[in-house]
């Protein structure tokens, strides 16, 4: 149990464009989800925290207009990079909670490079 | 203000010997305290966790001893096998599980056979 998981695993896309990654909680509800970045050889870095149904709470230093996060759902949140740029390739990955819960699940990840 | 620390970024270990990851934190108000494990290009995975309440907690080849005093964890994995070769991460958390974790920077292990 406790199945997260995230699409696509990885993504190329051209500087300029905007990039959609998915994180599902595949047999619990998650009413929290978090999105971390990580680059190379360095630690997780939490980025933002969401509660569904509401606005997701960024760390201090993220651009909320360009990292989108939305949590529609019990299942379901999405990051969206918005005009990416290649300082924004790295390896973003997701985790959920459910309610009541300490522990966070975490997804594959998925590796974003930006030409 | 890195409040989880792991201050060895790599270890190295031969096969069948004890590896100990060590960690240590300064903010007081953690309460549970958590270690992942994560090979490149792959999201972490949970592996043993412990609450403040406890100084010990095992499972199989994995134990996590916790000095609240010290503020120091550590996780041994023994006997140590090629497999466990990967990235460990030390998570804290305050009571309050509304609040994040707090990740270390990580230990890199690497289990020679």
């Amino acid at each position: 149990g406790a199945v997260v998981s995230q699409h696509p695993s990885w993504v190329i896309c051209k500087s300029g464009t905007s990039v959609k990654i998915e994180c599902r909680s595949l047999d619990f509800q998650a009413t929290t989800m978090f999105w971390y970045r990580q680059f190379p050889k360095q630690s997780l870095m939490l980025m933002a925290t969401s509660n569904e149904g509401s606005k997701a709470t960024y760390e201090q230093g993220v651009e909320k207009d360009k990292f989108l996060i939305n949590h529609a759902s019990l299942t379901l949140s999405t990051l969206t990079v918005t005009s990416a740029h290649p300082e924004d390739s790295s390896f973003y990955i997701c985790s959920a909670r459910d309610w009541g819960g300490a522990e966070q699940f975490f997804g594959p990840g998925t590796r974003l490079t930006v030409l | 203000d890195q409040q989880v620390k792991q201050n060895s970024p790599s270890l190295s270990v031969q096969e069948g010997r004890i590896s100990i990851l060590n960690c240590d934190y300064t903010n007081s108000m953690f309460d549970y305290f958590l270690w992942y494990k994560k090979y490149p290009a792959e999201g972490p995975t949970f592996l043993i966790s412990i609450s403040s309440i406890k100084d010990k907690n095992e499972d199989g080849r994995f134990t996590v001893f916790l000095n609240k005093s010290a503020k120091h964890l550590s996780l041994h994995i023994v006997p140590s096998q090629p497999g466990d070769s990967a990235v460990y991460f030390c998570a804290a958390t305050p009571r309050n599980y509304g609040q994040n974790f707090v990740f270390g920077p990580g230990t890199r292990l690497s289990v020679l056979p």
